[in-house]
């Protein structure tokens, strides 16, 4: 089955403890992206990537990272997480290779930073 | 720059009533348009979307929506609400940026469907 798998579904950490949330898509997309969803904000762009080794920030990168060294998967960084950073969390990707068209998205992953 | 407008964070109707969702984008290039659906506990799935041709797009689950240009709309409508309808519906438009394709989405209408 075609799918975005994104993990953990639910977290609940810390402030300042490290975390990654993974992401994988097995439909040999080439472009990846995060988002994060807030009440009235509707979904933002965290990073994106292109590509392999090909990453850029999108309107809300602060707080985060990225990489992309396997197609399949797109891991999220929060190096040291702040209770701002609660929210829930998508991963997506397309087959469109100028970006963003018709999207798949990962079940979400919904975090929480006390 | 490209943006979208949904009117009405919720809204409620009856089983079997009319469902209309409000979106208006903003775009300084002929747009690319869509609908998104969000079910408890679940990713994003496409509804339905308008590149060119045809204004009035057909979707999954009885859904449709019109490409007005001169109102600057994409409403989304179904003529018979189901229960199973309950979801948060997101607009979006596609904008070009920094040498690639992005999504904007709207805030969201969150969708009740009472007996």
């Amino acid at each position: 089955e075609a799918q975005v798998t994104q993990n953990p579904r639910y977290l609940i950490t810390v402030t300042g403890k490290k975390l990654t949330v993974t992401c994988s898509q097995n439909m040999n997309h080439e472009y990846m992206s995060w988002y994060r969803q807030d009440p009235g904000l509707g979904l933002r762009q965290i990073y994106y990537s292109m590509n392999v080794e090909v990453t850029d920030k999108g309107d809300v990168p602060e707080g985060y990272k990225v990489s992309r060294k396997e197609k399949r998967n797109f891991p999220l960084i929060l190096e040291s997480p702040s209770p701002n950073q609660t929210s829930l969390y998508f991963c997506a990707s397309s087959s469109d290779r100028a970006g963003a068209n018709v999207l798949t998205f990962g079940a979400g992953s919904r975090l929480t930073v006390l | 720059a490209q943006s979208v407008t949904q009117l009405g964070s919720h809204v409620s109707v009856s089983e079997g009533a009319l469902v209309l969702l409000r979106c208006n984008y903003s775009s300084s290039v002929p747009p690319y348009l869509f609908w998104y659906v969000q079910y408890p506990n679940q990713g994003l799935q496409l509804l339905l979307k308008y590149t060119t041709g045809a204004t009035l797009v057909k979707g999954i689950n009885g859904f449709e929506a019109e490409f007005k240009k001169s109102e600057t709309s994409f409403h989304l409508t179904k003529p018979s609400a189901h229960m199973s309808d309950a979801a948060e519906y997101f607009c979006a438009v596609r904008a070009f940026s920094g040498g690639y394709n992005k999504l904007i989405f709207g805030a969201g209408t969150r969708l009740a469907v009472h007996p």
